[in-house]
């Protein structure tokens, strides 16, 4: 089992939809999970990160983490095709291991005019 | 301005032929940290530093070195370099922990092994 898994798409949603990013991890002693976005051709910027149980919001972005089930999902709100780009969930692994961090393979998303 | 830099961006070389891949940080970031991205794998860590001459291995090592003499540099090498080294390569640096803290990353180099 890999240690953190998503879909990797591609997930299409029409422009104005509401975009669901999922992500499983493998670690229960993670602590912090973290969200990127990556547009073709460019590096990865961070969108959101989320330490807690429960959902966080930063504009039309909401994080959801439940540690129990141990999957963190990204919504994207009112989705623009400037949102169109591979999102990159990625988990730090291990309670000591704090240089190290695990990412996923990327779901990319295509957001529809 | 705040950036991370990586030098060059483009490289294509042969099979054992010795490189060295740049970073360069201005944030004055304690943590730096290389990956490697292949199409289906994603973002994998190949090495990162804690700070000036402490390194540790990421999840796949094989094949690299790092150094970090200066808190500002990171450099990747290539002692030789095989085709399946072939990828596109990320320098990243963050103000702290990097399981903990946000990651800033470098514009990429991509290298090809032939």
């Amino acid at each position: 089992q890999k240690e953190v898994e998503q879909n990797s798409g591609p997930l299409s949603v029409p422009e104005g939809a509401i975009a669901s990013l999922n992500c499983t991890y493998s670690d229960r002693g993670s602590q912090s999970f973290f969200w990127y976005r990556q547009y073709s051709g460019k590096s990865p910027e961070l969108i959101m990160f989320i330490y807690s149980n429960g959902d966080k919001e930063d504009g039309r972005f909401t994080a959801q983490l439940n540690k129990a089930s141990q999957y963190v999902s990204l919504l994207i709100r009112d989705s623009q095709p400037s949102d169109s780009a591979t999102y990159l969930c990625a988990v730090n692994i291990g309670v000591d291991q704090g240089g190290k961090l695990i990412f996923g393979q990327g779901t990319e998303l295509s957001v529809k005019p | 301005e705040a950036q991370v830099t990586q030098n060059p961006r483009y490289l294509i070389t042969v099979t054992g032929k010795k490189l060295t891949v740049t970073c360069s940080q201005n944030m004055n970031h304690e943590y730096m940290s290389w990956y490697r991205q292949d199409p289906g794998l994603g973002l994998r860590q190949i090495y990162y530093s804690m700070n000036v001459e402490v390194t540790d291995k990421g999840d796949v090592p094989e094949g690299y070195k790092v150094s970090r003499k200066e808190k500002r540099n990171f450099p990747l090498i290539l002692e030789s370099p095989s085709p399946n080294q072939t990828s596109l390569y990320f320098c990243a640096s963050s103000f702290g922990v990097i399981g903990l803290h946000e990651q800033f990353f470098g514009p990429g180099t991509r290298l090809t092994v032939l």
